[in-house]
């Protein structure tokens, strides 16, 4: 199994600004994963976090709004720009190993952007 | 339609009552996931799912992979049980799809 340790567990942001969210792992995972939470829906995937190139983004995400880095295996931020209220959510990151259908969960960065 | 359905979407119950959540799914699937998720907004995966039916502790997961259906468990509830359950079928290349989840209240 891998532990993955994310932060921050939560923030209230000003409007117009940016956050950081960044996942550790504790082994190495072949594929991570960003997710939003929007207040009392599901979750929904932003994009797969690839290794060494450029993340690939669902229908309706963009990487200008939410940037992503995965410098190795173990690591990854996402970036919330330019935040809006809309832009409030639960966000999460996950990561799973090519082949398993085992996986592994963040704890959760709750926004509030004001 | 959603590709995952949960039922009931709020369940609320007194401890030691027998627990029961429904999941149904459209997506084709190699496995599923029943996730825990704290008010935090912190998942744990209690299970993971391809065939069959698996027992941890109180905790009690079946899924009938022809039928599309899966269900959790959940024997002589208890307050701590108090949560956000989520229903997460893989759909392919390792991404899940996530229903909207089952918020639990065991009252004491």
């Amino acid at each position: 199994s891998a532990v993955i340790s994310q932060k921050p567990s939560r923030d209230i942001c000003q409007r117009g600004t940016s956050l950081t969210i960044q996942c550790q792992v504790d082994s190495q995972v072949t594929m991570m994963f960003w997710y939003r939470q929007q207040p009392g829906q599901s979750l929904t995937l932003i994009a797969t976090a690839n290794q060494g190139s450029e993340a690939t983004y669902e229908s309706g995400f963009v990487i200008d709004k939410f940037p992503i880095s995965r410098p190795n295996l173990t690591f990854s931020t996402l970036t919330v720009s330019n935040m809006s209220p809309e832009d409030s959510s639960i966000y999460l990151c996950s990561g799973c190993r090519v082949g398993s259908t085992e996986a592994f969960f963040g704890q959760g960065t709750r926004l509030t952007v004001v | 339609k959603n590709e995952v359905e949960q039922s009931p979407q709020n369940l609320t119950a007194q401890e030691g009552e027998f627990i029961t959540i429904n999941c149904s799914y459209s997506v084709g699937i190699s496995a599923l996931h029943w996730l825990q998720q704290h008010p935090g907004g912190g998942i744990v995966s209690l299970f993971m799912l391809s065939s069959g039916k698996k027992k941890h502790g109180r905790l009690i997961a079946t899924i009938n992979i022809q039928e599309k259906h899966s269900s959790l468990h959940i024997t002589a509830s208890h307050p701590r049980d108090s949560a956000v359950y989520i229903c997460a079928p893989f759909q392919g290349a390792q991404k899940l799809v996530f229903g909207q989840g089952t918020r639990l209240t065991i009252n004491p």
